[in-house]
Order: C-alpha cells, then sequence, then structure tokens
C-alpha cells in the first residue's frame, strides 16, 4: 500500500519557466511533509518542509503547498534553473521520526 | 555543522558473502539514526532506524540487519548477501526532536554477482 504516491515519474519545464511537483497522500494522520532533492550517485537533500498547521512555505524559489482536505501536496520551483535537474521525492511522516517517501519525480530543466 | 559519512560508495560482493557498511555522524549527539534502500526506480524504503545505542528497529523482513555499537555509528550488515540484497544504500539522522528533516549521507551502490 503506497501512502505517499508520486504519480509522475518525470517532468519537462524551460529554463524561468515554474516547475510544479505533486504529490497526494492517503493517511490522514500525517502531520509533517518534505521535499528532496537527489542528484544521481548522492544522497536525497533536504529542500523544504511544512507542518499540517500550515497551507504553504515559501523558502526562496522553493514554496510547498500544502491542500489537507484534498491530501494533496505540491512543490513549486520559480524560476527554474538547469541545475534544478535532478529527482524529487516527497515524504510524510504521522508523529513519528520515520518518514514515508514518494517514488520520485524527475525534473529536467531545459534551456 | 553536522556531517554524516557513509562507506564505501560503491561495493561489489558476490552472493553468499558478508557484507558491512558503515555510517558515522559527526557534530551532533544522540541522533536518530536511518538505514534506507532505493531499489532501481523506486523510492526510498525504510530498513531500519534506531534512537540510541544498541537500539534498532526492523521495518521490513530481509537478510539485512543492524547495530549501533557507538552513539555516533550505524552499521549495516549481513551474514550472506542474496541477489536482491542490490541496490542503493543510504544512512540518515535526525534530531531527536519532531518534526526534524532526516539528513542523508552520499550512500553505496551495492551490486550483488
Amino acid at each position: 500500500d503506497q501512502q505517499v504516491k508520486q504519480n509522475s515519474p518525470s517532468l519537462s519545464v524551460q529554463e524561468g519557466r515554474i516547475s510544479i511537483l505533486n504529490c497526494d497522500y492517503t493517511n490522514s494522520m500525517f502531520d509533517y511533509f518534505l521535499w528532496y532533492k537527489k542528484y544521481p550517485a548522492e544522497g536525497p537533500t533536504f529542500l523544504i518542509s511544512i507542518s499540517s498547521i500550515k497551507d504553504k512555505n515559501e523558502d526562496g524559489r522553493f514554496t510547498v503547498f500544502l491542500n489537507k482536505s484534498a491530501k494533496h501536496l505540491s512543490l513549486h520551483i520559480v524560476p527554474s534553473q538547469p541545475g534544478d535537474s535532478a529527482v524529487y521525492f516527497c515524504a510524510a511522516s504521522a508523529n513519528t521520526d520515520k518518514l514515508i517517501f514518494g517514488t520520485g519525480t524527475r525534473l529536467q530543466v531545459f534551456p | 555543522s553536522q556531517t554524516i559519512h557513509q562507506w564505501p560508495a560503491t561495493l561489489v560482493q558476490p552472493v553468499g558473502s558478508p557484507l558491512s557498511l558503515e555510517c558515522t555522524v559527526e557534530g551532533t549527539s544522540n541522533p536518530n539514526l536511518y538505514w534506507y534502500r532505493q531499489a532501481a526506480g523506486r523510492g526510498l524504503q525504510l530498513l531500519f532506524y534506531s534512537v540510541g545505542i544498541g537500539q534498532i528497529s526492523s521495518e521490513v523482513p530481509q537478510n539485512l540487519s543492524a547495530s549501533r555499537p557507538q552513539d555516533r555509528q550505524f552499521i549495516l550488515s549481513s551474514k550472506k548477501l542474496l541477489l536482491s540484497d542490490s541496490g542503493f544504500y543510504l544512512c540518515a539522522w535526525n534530531r531527536d526532536r519532531l518534526n526534524q528533516p532526516q539528513h542523508f549521507g552520499d550512500g553505496t551502490r551495492l551490486s550483488i554477482l
């Protein structure tokens, strides 16, 4: 049972435009959500997080939106840059240290 | 600042051989420690986590074991590797407080022949 789902395995965006990565979850007990970025042969790097008491968190070019009623979160990257090309994982936890990860979305930013 | 080290970066082992992967964290004390595996084309699967020395929780039944002999050292082991143990193994840590992001090492690419 995949509790955290990233239904788009890949996304291609032109440099300077907005990248929107989506994530859906099924467990209504999840209260903390994170996005990670991963380059090949490296470990994931933490990008941004949001707790369930908020619906938006912004850090520079990265903004995470949380829609609890829809059990959906998204990561917006604007403007997108070629260095943003990587695999992005969303993750969630339910009042615990353990994270449940999605399967990832490969973002390619082209010139 | 805190850093996490994993080694080796890559490893090729024959089926049936033993395994020992090591992870150490610097710059913090009493971290939570985690071992994940990323199989090809899949997400990160939590294998083990530890909240203290000698305290190991296993998330999935498998051919692997974990140990935490020191506060900032986490070891992933196997007595006899299987072909299905191939994958990318990641160690992570976070602070022992709720809702703290986990920070990952650079991983070990394990290939079983």
